[in-house]
């Protein structure tokens, strides 16, 4: 059974530090995403990492894949208030059935 | 990028009423679609595949009898609640893949009194 963990559950850090959410899971996969969640909203796609060591940059996030340590990591420079939001990471089973198997959320809090 | 619509947004219903919400592939066709719960607070819990055709395939611990879904076109999956009840009050959100992605509904809140 393919397991997605998180870390950290959840962050508060002030604006213009750095940080990065860890996202860990437990069987092969090769397609992993990454998701925004604004309170009360449904999922907005932040990135889709395909292969072994992508990474891919929008604006102040960064995220990159691991496959070999089946590892992702989402990377934030220089927070901003609007980056506060629940971000998930979602892993395909890679059995051909197309199920996203998602991480336990983390609740980004940006403090002025 | 491709876009999912459900409905209704919201539903407040009574307990032992049924409740439906639809899930809509508004610009691709989908095959497959998926829906998903979340409690508050909580991380997506896959329920249910729907296939388009032929019957949904649901995760262990998710009772099809009480979440009926069909998906009978290319661009539609409903999901009914039936007898519904409070401990089913949450967020239903479906979702649709395109490509190598997948396109997510803005989600249908029920709430059970």
């Amino acid at each position: 059974e393919l397991k997605v963990e998180q870390n950290p559950l959840f962050l508060s850090m002030q604006e213009g530090k750095n940080y990065t959410i860890y996202c860990n899971y437990s069987t092969t996969s090769d397609r992993l995403y990454w998701y925004r969640q604004d309170p009360g909203k449904s999922l907005e796609s932040l990135f889709v990492l395909l292969s072994n060591g992508a990474v891919k940059q929008e604006g102040r996030l960064m995220a990159s894949l691991d496959t070999k340590a089946r590892l992702s990591t989402l990377h934030i420079t220089a927070a901003v208030h609007d980056l506060s939001a629940t971000y998930f990471c979602a892993v395909d089973s890679s059995l051909g059935n197309e199920k996203l198997t998602f991480g336990t959320g983390t609740r980004l809090t940006i403090i002025p | 990028g491709a876009v999912v619509s459900q409905h209704p947004s919201w539903v407040i219903c009574k307990s032992g009423t049924s409740v439906k919400i639809e899930c809509r592939s508004l610009d691709f066709q989908a095959t497959t679609m998926f829906w998903y719960r979340q409690f508050p607070k909580q991380s997506l819990m896959l329920m249910a595949t729907s296939n388009e055709g032929s019957k949904a395939t649901y995760e262990q611990g998710v009772e099809k009898d009480k979440f009926l879904i069909n998906h009978a076109s290319l661009t539609l999956s409903t999901l009914t609640v039936t007898s519904a009840h409070p401990e089913d009050s949450s967020f239903y959100i479906c979702s649709a893949r395109s490509f190598n992605e997948q396109f997510f509904g803005p989600g249908t809140r029920l709430t059970v009194l």
